[in-house]
């Protein structure tokens, strides 16, 4: 199993669909979770950190789910502007530092 | 405040030379990271270094070096350089608060062609 793993996509959602997609990790001790969004030949950018208890921004909620071992990110009422492509992020600070990034999903939200 | 600042913006190389590419972390941070970020690959982490020591290295190979100055900003060093090498590289910073890594803040990165 990868140690993280996303579906690549694309994912081709109408506006003002709301949609959704996971993450799985596979090492139970990583601690910190953040989803970014990296738009075509820019730079990755934080969207969010995900919290054992859920959070919630705007239109965007991240949730933990430690028994299955994955995050997921839902994005409601889904603009054009949301077009992008998602990575998820896993860090383990006790476990030999590791950081590593998914490899994204791209998501096309449609006109 | 001034975000993750890198340089150069691109950077054109031949095989076998030898490259340096900086950063400098937003103000307050004490971690840099560098992540290779080559066509159909993602982000790749190759080091991560914090209060100037080496935390941890990915899977590259010893070619790609680098170091943390006592100001926090770094460099990457990318000896004998090789075609593959062509990519897109990110640096990003964050700070460590309690022991949890708080989120990374990416530069624009430098991009790096091999001819």
């Amino acid at each position: 199993r990868k140690e993280v793993e996303q579906d690549p996509g694309p994912f081709n959602v109408p506006e003002g669909a709301t949609v959704a997609f996971n993450c799985t990790y596979s090492n139970s001790a990583s601690q910190s979770f953040f989803w970014y969004r990296q738009d075509c030949r820019k730079e990755p950018k934080l969207l969010m950190s995900v919290y054992s208890s859920g959070n919630e921004d705007g239109r965007f909620t991240a949730q933990l789910n430690r028994a299955s071992q994955y995050i997921s990110l839902l994005i409601r009422d889904s603009k054009l502007s949301d077009s992008a492509t998602y990575l998820c992020v896993v860090n383990d600070m006790n476990r030999d530092d590791k950081i590593i990034f998914g490899k994204g999903t791209r998501l096309h939200i449609l006109p | 405040e001034a975000g993750v600042t890198q340089s150069p913006t691109h950077l054109i190389k031949t095989r076998g030379q030898q490259a340096t590419l900086r950063c400098s972390p937003i103000s307050g941070h004490t971690s840099v990271y560098w992540y290779q970020q080559a066509l159909g690959l993602g982000l790749q982490f190759l080091l991560w270094y914090d209060e100037g020591e080496e935390r941890n290295r990915g899977n590259f190979p010893p070619r790609f070096s680098g170091r943390q100055f006592p100001n926090y900003s770094s460099e990457l060093n990318v000896n004998a350089l090789e075609l593959e090498d062509s990519a897109l590289y990110l640096c990003a910073s964050s700070g460590i608060g309690q022991g949890i890594l708080e989120p990374q803040h990416f530069g624009d990165g430098t991009r790096l062609s091999i001819l």
